[in-house]
């Protein structure tokens, strides 16, 4: 099922430096997420979007901005990346009320 | 406080046998809905189960069923006859609030997961 891809899949980047990942989506949902997932704390809220250019804080925001100008495109942007930042990063769309989320591949990424 | 509790950290299982994997809620609204995420291995998410807080049936999907205890704020998955792809890391979720409308539509608060194992 390609109807998320999310790009890198995986990268490792030197503290301070900006990092964007991305998530591209071709099933015309209007909701889209942001999580990231790190031992013992399950999958925790970045960001999510209501639509395109309507986005919001989740629980786990600061550090982080995103932008979502088109429909199918939601990216996630840590400005100045720090280890605190190392995790796997999931994109998500949702649509149906009653079905979970569709959820991307991940991003694993490292901060070193 | 937690919205989704997963007292369970490791739970084990012989193949072919039930388990049931613990979930509890805390939340306020009368309309919510709760799910069951899979993650294997390989890292994929993966959909298993959902339940309606309105719903009067137990949902069931399969092999998974969802044993919802509204009162008790409880929505435990029961998988039957276990097999051994089943080992992965099962993650209970919540949406809050009524369908329609609002921002924060569609948004889940995960618990922090049980993994399970399966043995032969």
């Amino acid at each position: 099922d390609a109807g998320i891809t999310q790009s890198p899949r995986h990268k490792v980047t030197e503290t301070g430096t900006p990092v964007t990942l991305r998530c591209h989506q071709t099933e015309n949902h209007r909701y889209m997420y942001w999580y990231r997932q790190d031992p013992g704390h399950g999958l925790r809220l970045i960001h999510y979007s209501y639509g395109v250019k309507d986005t919001d804080k989740g629980e786990v925001s600061d550090g982080y901005s995103v932008s979502r100008s088109k429909t199918e495109d939601f990216l996630l942007t840590l400005e100045s990346a720090t280890s605190s930042q190392t995790s796997v990063y999931f994109c998500a769309t949702w649509q149906d009320p009653n079905y979970g989320y569709t959820f991307g591949s991940g991003t694993r990424l490292t901060v070193v | 406080a937690q919205k989704i509790t997963q007292t369970q950290p490791g739970m084990f299982v012989q193949e072919k046998e039930a388990v049931t994997l613990d979930c509890t809620y805390d939340t306020s609204d009368q309309s919510y809905g709760l799910f069951w995420y899979k993650q294997p291995s390989s890292g994929e998410m993966i959909f298993l189960i959902y339940q309606g807080s309105y719903d009067e049936q137990n949902a069931t999907e399969g092999r998974y069923s969802l044993n919802f205890q509204k009162a008790r704020k409880s929505a435990n998955l029961v998988i039957s006859a276990s097999q051994l792809g089943d080992s992965a890391m099962y993650f209970c979720a919540m949406r809050e609030g009524r369908l329609g409308g609002g921002s924060t539509l569609g948004r889940l608060y995960f618990g922090r997961g049980t993994q399970l194992t399966v043995w032969p």
